[in-house]
């Protein structure tokens, strides 16, 4: 079965901190593609990056960066130098290598940047 | 249209009421998806349409809810006999075929009274 687990329900940070978003995600898949959504208060959920498991650098999208490790089964989100815009709830998520797939999602973690 | 589209945005509906809500995918994206967001939760996979396969139900909670997909575009997600805790986000999303990259309409509300 597919699972994805982000531990971290809230976070908290002041602008110009960084913060990373945990990810952890159970497959018995060898192939499998694991994504990052973004949802501002605003309710729509915003695409960030997907990643196929075959596909381990890291990537970086300005104050972005995604660290992706098979052997802990771990997608690590980063934000650096946080903005009050970044403030929304981050969803990790997970499917299969199959059209017939379902894309499986975390419970999310809300991350508030201050002032 | 550009994006996913979902229709009302929001529907206030009484208990033990019917309601329908429409997904109009991206044209050409087969696949259709439908999850449900409750408030300060996760996304719950309800039902799954894939081009001309039989859907995968496996996540409607129950007999009252059901989906169809006319014509391999719009959809309709119907909830009979609504109740409380069927309050929530309903997220339509659809993908080509083949493709990872789904994209997400602005949901509906809906709120049961």
């Amino acid at each position: 079965a597919q699972k994805v687990t982000q531990a971290q329900t809230e976070i908290s940070v002041v602008e110009k901190e960084d913060v990373t978003l945990d990810c952890v995600y159970e497959t018995r898949d060898t192939t499998y593609y694991l994504f990052w959504y973004k949802q501002p208060p605003s309710g729509e959920l915003v695409f960030l990056i997907r990643r196929n498991s075959f596909d381990e650098q890291n990537e970086i999208s300005g104050r972005y960066s995604w660290n992706f490790q098979k052997s802990t089964s771990s997608f690590n989100f980063t934000i650096t130098a946080s903005q009050v815009v970044d403030s929304a709830v981050y969803f990790c998520a997970l499917t299969g290598p199959y059209n017939t797939d379902k894309l499986i999602f975390g419970t999310g973690t809300r991350l508030q940047v201050f002032p | 249209g550009a994006g996913v589209s979902q229709s009302p945005s929001n529907k206030v509906t009484e208990k033990g009421k019917d309601v329908e809500l429409r997904c109009d995918p991206i044209s050409g994206h087969t696949a259709l998806y439908w999850y449900r967001q409750s408030l300060g939760q996760g996304l719950e996979f309800l039902i799954y349409f894939q081009g001309n396969s039989a859907p995968d139900k496996s996540g409607l909670p129950s007999d009252r809810f059901s989906a169809e997909r006319t014509g391999g575009s719009v959809s309709t997600l119907t909830i009979q006999r609504t109740q409380q805790e069927d309050s929530a986000v309903y997220l339509c999303a659809s993908s080509l075929p083949g493709d990872r990259g789904y994209t997400f309409g602005s949901g509906t509300r809906l709120t049961v009274v």
